[in-house]
C-alpha cells in the first residue's frame, strides 16, 4: 500500500529557532500534498495545500511567512516553521494526493514542542 | 458554517457490542466522497471506510459499515463487535468534488471513542 513518511517524528526545540519538516510519498508520485496542524483533544486543521512546482496555498489565518512551504519533488514536501514559538507546538501531519489515483495518504505525524 | 458536524464529542460501548457514530454534513456540491478515519494515541490517521456521493449502497469494510442517508446528509459510522483496540478518536472528513485533484479533505470535530471491558 501506499506509504507516507514524516521526518522527524518528535522534535523539540527553543524558541525563536526555526524547525523543518519533510513529508515523503515512499512509492507513488503526489503532485499536491496537504499540511494539517492538530491541537490536543482537536480536529485536524488544513494549514496549507503544497503543489509541486508552484507556490503552496495557504488557509485563512496562516501565516505564510511563517509556515515556510516547499514541493521542489514530486515524492517530497517541507514545512518550515521559522522563529517557533510556544504556541506553535503541535501536531503537525501531512498528507499526499496519490497523482494516479487522487487517494489521499496521512504521514504518521510530527509532535513539535517549542520551549 | 460548519462542513462536517460529529455531534459526539465522547462515547462509551461495551467491548462486543456494536457503536455508531454520527456524523453530518454540508455541500451543495452533487459530487464529494466522505470518509472515517481513526487516530490512536499514537497520531496516525488510518483510513476505514470510504463512500461516494454516487454510490448505490452503503459502504462496508469488515467490521464497518457506513450508514449513508443522502436526504438526510448524514454519514454514520457503524462499528460491529466493538474491540478494546478501537478506542480512539475518530474523524469523519468529506471531499467536495470527487473528481478534482486539488479538493482537500475537511475534517469534523471527531468523537472520542472509548471500549469498555
Amino acid at each position: 500500500g501506499a506509504v507516507v513518511s514524516q521526518h522527524p517524528s518528535r522534535v523539540i526545540c527553543k524558541s525563536g529557532t526555526s524547525v523543518k519538516i519533510e513529508c515523503r510519498s515512499l512509492d507513488f508520485q503526489a503532485t499536491t500534498m496537504f499540511w494539517y496542524r492538530q491541537f490536543p483533544k482537536q480536529s485536524l486543521m488544513l494549514m496549507a495545500t503544497s503543489n509541486e512546482g508552484s507556490k503552496a496555498t495557504y488557509e485563512q489565518g496562516v501565516e505564510k511567512d511563517k509556515f515556510l512551504i516547499n514541493h521542489a519533488s514530486l515524492t517530497l514536501s517541507t514545512l518550515t516553521v521559522t522563529s517557533a514559538h510556544p504556541e506553535d507546538s503541535s501536531f503537525y501531519i501531512c498528507s499526499a494526493r496519490d497523482s494516479s489515483n487522487y487517494e489521499q495518504y496521512f504521514g504518521p505525524g510530527t509532535r513539535l514542542t517549542v520551549t | 458554517a460548519q462542513k462536517i458536524t460529529q455531534t459526539q464529542p465522547g462515547m462509551f460501548v461495551q467491548e462486543k457490542e456494536a457503536v455508531t457514530l454520527d456524523c453530518t454534513y454540508d455541500t451543495s456540491d452533487p459530487s464529494y466522497g466522505l470518509f472515517w478515519y481513526k487516530q490512536p494515541s499514537s497520531g496516525e490517521m488510518i483510513f476505514l471506510i470510504y463512500q461516494g456521493s454516487y454510490d448505490q449502497q452503503n459502504a462496508t469494510e469488515g467490521r464497518y459499515s457506513l450508514n449513508f442517508q443522502k436526504a438526510r446528509k448524514s454519514a454514520n459510522l457503524v462499528i460491529s463487535a466493538s474491540q478494546l483496540g478501537d478506542s480512539a478518536m475518530y474523524f469523519c472528513a468529506m471531499r467536495e468534488g470527487i473528481y478534482n485533484a486539488g479538493n482537500m479533505l475537511t475534517f469534523g470535530g471527531g468523537t472520542r471513542l472509548m471500549v469498555k471491558p
